[in-house]
């Protein structure tokens, strides 16, 4: 199976700031790897696809890289509405379809 | 509107059986590969299995913890994908979700397993 390893597990920051998370996956998994928020009580969102491709309708100010096993979700000005927790998602090998464990974002 | 609502939770005992149903609207479900993740309370997503659509073969994969305690399945006529779950273990406490290309989600449906 694929592990998809994400750091941090949490962080804060403050309004306009830039935030980074990464994602690594165990092998090479090429650009098949998802982005989602996660509001408390809510279904994730889905916020980047193939790696770098943002979903319709999804701010400008989130963006993602990577390719292989390397993989990052950038926030470029932190947002109130951006408090959440964010994961990664492998669709290059499955069973079974792996999630990163995720990052919680506060301000 | 595109939709997925879920429904069939509830609370069950150790050892016993539940089936969750998800009704699509809104998009061509007949073309749709189904999926359904679960996230036990205060943890991460966990994906629990899919379904691919009929024309691509229909072929279903699962997770290891619930292979063979699962089983996926369809009604195209009906717009519905179906989970049915058996020898329930408490650590299947959790809110499932379906989903479709992790495009369109459903609201989710909280099943607890617990005597």
């Amino acid at each position: 199976d694929i592990q998809m390893t994400q750091s941090p597990s949490s962080l804060s920051a403050s309004v306009g700031d830039r935030v980074t998370i990464t994602c690594q996956a165990s092998q090479d998994i090429s650009n098949y790897l998802n982005w989602y928020q996660q509001k408390p009580g809510k279904a994730p969102k889905l916020l980047i696809y193939d790696a770098s491709n943002l979903h319709t309708g999804v701010p400008s100010r989130f963006s993602g890289s990577g390719s292989g096993t390397d993989f990052n979700l950038t926030i470029s000005s932190l947002q109130p509405e951006d408090i959440a927790t964010y994961y990664c998602q492998q669709y290059d090998a499955l069973p079974p379809l792996t999630f990163g464990g995720g990052t919680k974002v506060e301000i | 509107e595109v939709q997925l609502v879920e429904s069939g939770g509830g609370l069950v005992k150790p050892g016993g059986t539940l089936r969750l149903s998800c009704a699509a609207s809104g998009f061509i479900f007949t073309n749709a590969w189904m999926s359904w993740v679960r996230q036990a309370p205060g943890k991460g997503l966990e994906w629990v299995g899919r379904i691919k659509s009929k024309t691509d073969g229909g072929t279903i994969d699962y997770a290891a913890p619930v292979k063979g305690r699962f089983t996926i399945s369809r009604i195209d006529s009906k717009s519905t994908v179906y989970l049915q779950m058996n020898s329930l273990k408490t650590e299947d406490t959790a809110v499932y979700y379906c989903n479709t290309a992790g495009i369109v989600w459903g609201q989710g449906t909280l099943v607890t397993v617990s005597s």
